[in-house]
């Protein structure tokens, strides 16, 4: 019973190609997230979006457009894929008005495995 | 621009024994704190967290402490237990800052723990 659950987790493909990266989230939950982790193991934040509305965008290249059909999903679509995409991305949920009470916090998808070759 | 750094790439432990994993930050901007733990090929999971109003958070095993004047956070673990081997990240947010700042986590780049038998 995944909360946050993302496909595909592996992903191999060619430069210049376009592929997208599907997650959804069962916790209710108003905010989502697509976070990066790059080769050098550092975990980055790309997107967020609260209902369906863009809230953060981390100076992230215009070929990578994430789509939130609705609460529950938040798709990655990247274009014109480079080598330099290679990375883990991470699908991640909070609620809404992320505060600082104890306990409080965001919930990671186990992650997509991404190779550009 | 590193604002959350964790110094010790690794560190190994006997079953039992008490595990004590560093991290320093520069943002005085941060007030809520998270330590995540990970095992290879899943995502990041909830561990702990702490608000600046506190010096000290516990949840079982697993507490917490931070310094504010230092800037600076450690994660104890006692007794640890082979289990416990992954690799953790520190992250810090500006949860009260609303806005473009909400879910946005700033991770150190992990320290791999092992515990042995």
């Amino acid at each position: 019973d995944t909360a946050v659950s993302q496909t595909p987790k592996y992903l191999v493909t060619q430069m210049g190609n376009d592929k997208s990266i599907k997650c959804e989230q069962n916790l209710g939950h108003d905010t989502m997230y697509w976070y990066k982790q790059d080769s050098k193991k550092f975990l980055k934040i790309m997107f967020s979006y609260n209902n369906k509305e863009l809230i953060i965008n981390e100076t992230v290249p215009n070929r990578f457009s994430p789509k939130s059909p609705d609460k529950a999903h938040l798709n990655l679509h990247i274009n014109s894929l480079e080598l330099g995409d290679s990375a883990v991305y991470f699908c991640a949920s909070s609620q809404f008005g992320f505060g600082t009470y104890s306990g409080n916090t965001i919930y990671f998808g186990e992650g997509s495995w991404l190779t550009v070759v | 621009d590193q604002q959350v750094k964790q110094n010790s790439p690794s560190l190994s432990v006997q079953e039992g024994r008490i595990s004590i994993l560093n991290c320093d930050y520069t943002n005085s901007m941060f007030d809520y704190f998270l330590w995540y733990k990970k095992y290879p090929a899943e995502g990041p999971t909830f561990l702990i967290s702490i608000s600046s109003i506190k010096d000290k958070n516990e949840d079982g095993r697993f507490t917490v402490f931070l310094n504010k004047s230092a800037k600076h956070l450690s994660l104890h673990i006692v007794p640890s237990q082979p289990g416990d081997s992954a690799v953790y990240f520190c992250a810090a947010t500006n949860a009260n800052a609303g806005g473009t700042s909400y879910g946005k986590l700033t991770f150190g780049q992990g320290t791999i723990l092992t515990v042995h038998p």
